[in-house]
């Protein structure tokens, strides 16, 4: 069965100092994984997508992500946080089930980006 | 181009009133899904459309029903709202049915039931 767990419901960091957050998933398939970022009162917007190509995904805004097999994770990661950062990022998973895909949202993690 | 759009953006319903929310793309997109998003909980899957015409329960479709209208719109209506159906709704497409394809996100509508 598939699930996506991301492991910090909050994660507070400095303008200019290096953004992670992490997300592992389980997956019975070969899966298909998203970032979203939502920014207050906005809707969801794709970030990057892992599709079973290159291993490291570069996204929008500097952000990117490595799919990591062994270690079943997927954390998103950006050099330099900016104020316009701040918002709450949700890792996704897709993958096969029965009848077709399934895709699993992860709780959120929200970042604060401090002058 | 709008995308997908969703109406109202806010409501405020009592205990037992009913209402329906709206949805339309302008992709062409064939599948298209309601969700429920609290807090700490990411988004739930409330029903799907993967083609006009079908629809199908999501993970927690009880309290509410759907209609795919036709391509364009898909509907989510509340017969008898309750205090624990405040939450923001959110409505997405894709082109196909899932896999790799992007969903793309509506700007929510907020409802309150009191």
């Amino acid at each position: 069965a598939q699930s996506v767990t991301q492991l910090d419901s909050h994660v507070s960091v400095s303008e200019g100092t290096p953004v992670l957050l992490r997300c592992n998933y389980s997956s019975s398939y070969s899966p298909s994984l998203f970032w979203y970022v939502q920014h207050p009162n906005k809707g969801l917007q794709l970030l990057l997508k892992y599709t079973s190509a290159a291993t490291l995904v570069k996204g929008i805004n500097g952000f990117e992500a490595e799919f990591k097999k062994s270690e079943t994770s997927f954390h998103l990661t950006k050099p330099s946080a900016h104020m316009s950062d701040a918002a709450e990022y949700f890792c996704v998973v897709s993958d096969r089930s029965t009848g077709g895909f399934k895709t699993i949202f992860g709780a959120g993690t929200r970042l604060f980006v401090k002058a | 181009n709008a995308g997908v759009t969703q109406t109202p953006k806010f409501q405020v319903l009592k205990t037992g009133q009913s209402m329906t929310l709206q949805c339309a793309q302008d992709m062409n997109h064939n599948s298209m899904y309601w969700y429920r998003q609290d807090p700490g909980m990411g988004l739930r899957l409330i029903y799907y459309s993967a083609s006009e015409g079908t629809t199908d329960k999501g993970e927690v479709p009880n309290g509410y029903n759907v209609s795919r209208l036709n391509k364009r719109e898909f509907s989510l209506r509340l017969e008898s709202a309750a205090p624990s159906q405040t939450s923001v709704y959110f409505c997405a497409s894709r082109l196909g049915s899932g896999g790799p394809e992007t969903q793309y996100f509506g700007p929510g509508t907020r409802l309150l039931v009191l």
